[in-house]
């Protein structure tokens, strides 16, 4: 079993449309979580980090986190086309981050 | 305030060199970890140093090496290159405390031939 899954895509959305990705994770004690988008040819750039279960929102990005059942999800509402790009979840564990393969989302216009 | 640096940008080695690539953190970030990105197998952890030590180390052979110097810079060293080690390598500082955000560097990408 992957320490980090996210559901495959690539995940093709209509502009304006929310965008929704999901992350599962293999280690009961993690505690913190965090969403990077990767612009192709580009490095990771964090978006978004979450600790507690819940919903974490930051203009367009909506972070949830679900412990029991070790879930993470991204929503991105309004999606623009400059949101096209792929989307890591990853999750820290003894000073060390462990990725998802990773989700390419297409915004269309 | 100024990102991540990582030095040199792109490299092209052959089979048996070695090569070093370096890394600045972010002012005031303690911690830097060292990932290698490949099309086949993502992202992947290779070390992380805090105030010159490493606390932690991913599943690479011992020709992956690295350290970190006392303004918290680090290099990574990979001996006798093979056409596997082909990749992007990427820096990450963070503050340092267990579960902070890590901010990465543009990356070195690496050819072997």
């Amino acid at each position: 079993q992957k320490e980090v899954e996210q559901n495959s895509g690539p995940l093709s959305v209509p502009e304006g449309a929310i965008a929704s990705l999901n992350c599962t994770y293999s280690d009961r004690g993690s505690q913190s979580f965090f969403w990077y988008r990767q612009y192709s040819g580009k490095s990771p750039e964090l978006i978004m980090f979450i600790y507690s279960n819940g919903d974490k929102e930051d203009g367009r990005f909506t972070a949830q986190l679900n412990k029991a059942s070790q879930y993470v999800s991204l929503l991105i509402r309004d999606s623009q086309p400059s949101d096209s790009a792929t989307y890591l979840c990853a999750v820290n564990n003894d000073y060390k981050l462990s990725f998802g393969a990773g989700t390419t989302v297409t915004v269309r216009a | 305030k100024a990102g991540v640096t990582q030095t040199p940008r792109y490299l092209i080695k052959t089979r048996g060199q070695q090569v070093t690539l370096s890394c600045s953190p972010i002012s005031g970030h303690r911690s830097v970890s060292w990932y290698q990105q490949t099309p086949g197998q993502g992202l992947q952890f290779l070390f992380e140093y805090f105030s010159e030590t490493q606390r932690n180390k991913g599943n690479f052979p011992g020709r992956f090496s690295g350290r970190q110097f006392s303004n918290s810079r680090s290099e990574m060293n990979v001996s006798t290159l093979e056409l596997g080690d082909s990749a992007l390598y990427l820096c990450a500082s963070s503050v340092g405390t267990s579960g902070n955000e890590q901010f990465f560097g543009p990356g070195t990408r690496l050819t072997v031939l």
